[in-house]
């Protein structure tokens, strides 16, 4: 079973700061990555996808692939309290029904 | 945005006690799905459905069963709950296999069994 790791696994960041998010899959078979972010008491929610190798923007939030490492990064700008979330990658590969998604970075805005 | 509703909402029940969770799309989506979250697990996969009558079993099965009677409404059933499955539990749908396509997540279901 391919596996999805994601780091760090907590993350603490200051109003207006920058959060960079790390994700790692195993699978050479990828189709794409996904991020998801999840408020407390609410169900996930997709953030924005990926496959092409180098970046890729919506809004605040940038999405930075290497195909090579298997390696994707989140990088979120002037975060907000409203960020704070379970931010959760997943991966998509060629021939497979499902998402496997990664055990998650627990991100906090402060205030 | 796609609209998938999970009943109940919180769910308590005894060891050793029938539960069934519920789930309905109006998306029009064929592809369904039921996950399990726990900390330090993240989202894990316990079965999914491609459509009306079909069933494919997802990675952590045991204990679980699950049935699409509808295009629209995917149930997941324990019939002999066991404190190990105090969980969270989310059902999603997409329209299709693309790597692409997007997975909409109900509200989820806090499940506890006592």
């Amino acid at each position: 079973q391919q596996k999805v790791q994601q780091s760090p696994e907590s993350l603490s960041v200051p109003e207006g700061g920058m959060a960079s998010l790390n994700c790692t899959s195993s699978d050479r078979n990828f189709q794409y990555f996904w991020w998801y972010r999840q408020h407390s008491g609410e169900g996930p929610k997709a953030l924005m996808s990926i496959f092409s190798d180098g970046d890729k923007k919506e809004g605040r939030f940038t999405a930075h692939l290497n195909k090579a490492s298997l390696h994707v990064s989140l990088h979120i700008r002037d975060s907000q309290p409203s960020d704070s979330a379970l931010y959760f990658c997943a991966v998509s590969s060629s021939g497979s029904w499902q998402l496997i998604f990664g055990s998650g970075t627990q991100l906090t805005v402060m205030p | 945005e796609a609209a998938v509703t999970q009943s109940p909402r919180n769910k308590v029940t005894v060891t050793g006690g029938n539960v069934t969770l519920s789930c309905r799309q109006t998306n029009s989506h064929n592809y369904m799905y039921w996950y399990r979250q726990d900390t330090g697990h993240g989202l894990r996969l316990i079965h999914y459905s491609y459509g009306a009558g079909n069933l494919q079993i997802g990675d952590v099965p045991d204990g679980y069963k699950a049935t699409r009677t509808t295009q629209e409404d995917f149930f997941l059933l324990l019939e002999l709950a066991s404190p190990s499955q105090t969980s969270l539990y989310f059902c999603a749908s997409r329209a299709g296999l693309g790597g692409g396509e997007t997975l909409y997540f109900g509200s989820g279901t806090r499940l506890t069994v006592l």
